[in-house]
Parts: C-alpha cells; sequence; structure tokens
C-alpha cells in the first residue's frame, strides 16, 4: 500500500543553516506530494505541494522537488530562522480523497 | 475567523465516559476528515466524509463514531472512554481529490 517515510528527529540547526529534511513514499500512480507544517500549538498548515514529476512546490524559501525516479520529495531551505522550529510531515495524496502522514520530523533552529 | 474551528480546545474526562468532539467549517467544503495524532506516530484517519450521507471509515474507526449534520459541521464522538484514547484530535477539510486539506486547531483530550 501507499506509505511516506521521512527522516527521524529532532533535529537542531543554527540560523542561517542549510536545511534538508528526507522523505520518501512508496505509491502506485502518480500521487500528489505535500509538505506540512505544524507550528507550537497549531494544527497541521499546508507548506507546499507537487501533483506531477519533476513539479518543484515552493514558499517561504522552503522547496521540494517531485523525483519519480528516487521516490523522493525531500524538503529544502537555504538559510532557517529561528520562526522555522515547528514540525514538518511529508503526506502523499492516496486514492478515495484521503492523504498518508508521515511520522513527522521536529525541527529545532537555535538563535 | 478562522476557517475550521474545533471544540472544546483541550478536555480532561475519566475513563467510561461519553465525549463528543466537534468541527465546524465556513470553507464551503463537502470533505470533512477526523485525525488522531500521538507523539512519534504522525497523523492517523479515524473517520471521512464526502458529503452528509457519506461516511467512511479511517485506518482507527474502532471506538470512535461520527455525524455529519450539516456540510458545515462533523462530530467525532468516543463512546466510552479509555485511556489509550488520550491524544490530540484534529478536523480538516478539502474541496475534493487528493486535494489540501485545511486543518483545525485541534483538541487535546485527556483520558484518566
Amino acid at each position: 500500500g501507499n506509505s511516506v517515510t521521512q527522516m527521524e528527529g529532532p533535529v537542531t540547526l543554527s540560523e542561517e543553516a542549510f536545511l534538508t529534511i528526507n522523505c520518501t513514499y512508496t505509491a502506485t500512480g502518480y500521487p500528489s506530494l505535500f509538505w506540512y507544517v505544524q507550528y507550537p500549538g497549531e494544527g497541521l498548515q499546508l507548506l507546499l505541494k507537487a501533483t506531477k514529476a519533476d513539479d518543484k512546490g515552493s514558499n517561504k524559501g522552503f522547496e521540494a522537488t517531485y523525483r519519480k525516479e528516487t521516490t523522493s520529495f525531500h524538503l529544502e531551505k537555504g538559510s532557517v530562522q529561528v520562526s522555522d522550529s515547528a514540525v514538518y510531515f511529508c503526506a502523499l495524496g492516496s486514492s478515495a480523497s484521503k492523504i498518508i502522514f508521515g511520522s513527522g520530523t521536529r525541527l529545532s533552529i537555535r538563535p | 475567523d478562522a476557517d475550521v474551528t474545533q471544540t472544546p480546545r483541550n478536555r480532561i474526562t475519566k475513563t467510561g465516559k461519553r465525549i463528543m468532539l466537534e468541527c465546524s467549517q465556513t470553507k464551503g467544503h463537502d470533505r470533512m476528515y477526523w485525525y488522531r495524532q500521538d507523539p512519534g506516530l504522525g497523523l492517523r484517519l479515524i473517520y471521512y466524509s464526502f458529503d452528509v450521507k457519506d461516511i467512511n471509515k479511517g485506518e482507527i474507526s474502532d471506538g470512535y463514531s461520527v455525524s455529519r449534520q450539516a456540510q458545515a459541521k462533523f462530530s467525532l464522538s468516543l463512546e466510552s472512554a479509555i485511556p489509550n484514547q488520550t491524544a490530540l484530535y484534529f478536523c480538516a477539510t478539502s474541496s475534493g481529490g487528493a486535494d489540501t486539506q485545511y486543518f483545525g486547531p485541534g483538541t487535546r483530550l485527556t483520558v484518566l
């Protein structure tokens, strides 16, 4: 069945460091891929998405490219800020309008 | 005002009690979802509804029931709460397909 595997956390970086959070998926067909972010005390919100192979989603300086050949959708940011501290979830859109979420990666940024 | 609201935001209850969590949305979406979040496990789907007359079980529906009272309202009930139902519960909506889901702020439920 469809599944998502993402990098375990927590990840701790210094401000202005480069960020990569790895995400790989298993799926039949061509699912949409998402990154959601959960700030402390809040619900999840969409960070970015890609709907087909080679698409790049981007938002707030974050990017992820839909790589069908490696079944990956890694999240990157060139220079992180303290305000990026949150939990990040990789997800894929499955059949029947459901989304399958990874287990989440907690990111902490030190000033 | 928030597009997806959940009440209550926090609830502490005792084993065996019946609990209802409520979700309302102003996005006009047909599809609504209930998830449970546990540390290290991500989000797991409890129930989902494509419209008022269409209710479907998710991966962890045992011990839960739902009611879709209107397009904008989707309630989750725990008929007889047990301690391992202690978790953070989220409601979400979408317009259809494998489209973006919009989440409420969550309800933290503790069952003693």
